[in-house]
């Protein structure tokens, strides 16, 4: 079975600082891995995707995450957060191949606070 | 990516009645997924609807409490049947990218249920 964790229930951060959200991840093979946001009263958003390649992707809104396969982790960071950061984040994963490939697992989000 | 529209976007219910939620895509896709996300909590996958075949439903979620309707390529409903105050959730309706990313998934804005 596959599972997602995000250790941090909260991440707190001054606004021009650089931010981390933590993800880790177990699921059998080399998993798709997402990042989603959700603003209050909205649903979510896609923020950026791991398929293959290059093990730091970039995103939407200047986030990035960098892969980290012997870890098996998925961080989401940006250089400089903005107020306007302040949301709920998911972590989710997806197998690559084989029966229920389309469930995406997610994690039990991560609740970022820009202090400006 | 698609665009995807809920009605209800928020509703108030009493216990013992049921509500249809509508899921509505700007483009023709294959598969469609409902989630639930409890208070405070992660997303949970209901089900998968194709056109022109059953729902699957996922471990926990059964069609008599959450029976849903794929009637073509662009809408779905989800029913919640017989409320009860643990029903209050944001239900969430997501679609497969489109153009070769597939892998993706993309959400509506949710509907919000309390259950009296």
């Amino acid at each position: 079975a596959q599972s997602v964790a995000q250790p941090e229930d909260q991440v707190n951060v001054a606004e021009g600082n650089p931010l981390t959200v933590k993800c880790t991840y177990s699921v059998s093979g080399n998993p798709y891995l997402f990042w989603y946001v959700q603003y209050p009263n909205r649903g979510l958003q896609f923020l950026l995707k791991y398929i293959t390649g290059d093990n730091l992707v970039k995103g939407s809104y200047g986030f990035e995450a960098e892969f980290n396969k012997s870890q098996t982790s998925f961080h989401l960071k940006k250089p400089s957060a903005l107020v306007s950061d302040s949301a709920l984040y998911f972590c989710a994963v997806r197998p690559r191949s084989g029966a229920g490939s389309y469930q995406l697992t997610f994690g039990k989000g991560t609740k970022l606070s820009v202090i400006p | 990516s698609a665009v995807i529209s809920q009605k209800p976007s928020r509703d108030i219910c009493q216990r013992g009645t049921s509500l249809t939620i509508q899921c509505q895509v700007d483009s023709q896709v294959t598969m469609m997924f409902w989630y639930r996300q409890q208070p405070g909590q992660s997303l949970t996958l209901i089900a998968t609807a194709n056109q022109g075949s059953e729902a699957t439903y996922e471990s926990g979620f059964v069609i008599d409490k959450f029976p849903i309707s794929r009637p073509n390529l662009t809408f779905s409903t989800l029913t919640v049947s017989n409320m009860s105050p643990e029903d209050s959730s944001i239900y969430l309706c997501s679609v497969e990218g489109q153009g070769g990313g597939q892998e993706t998934q993309y959400f509506g804005p949710g509907t919000r249920l309390l259950v009296l």
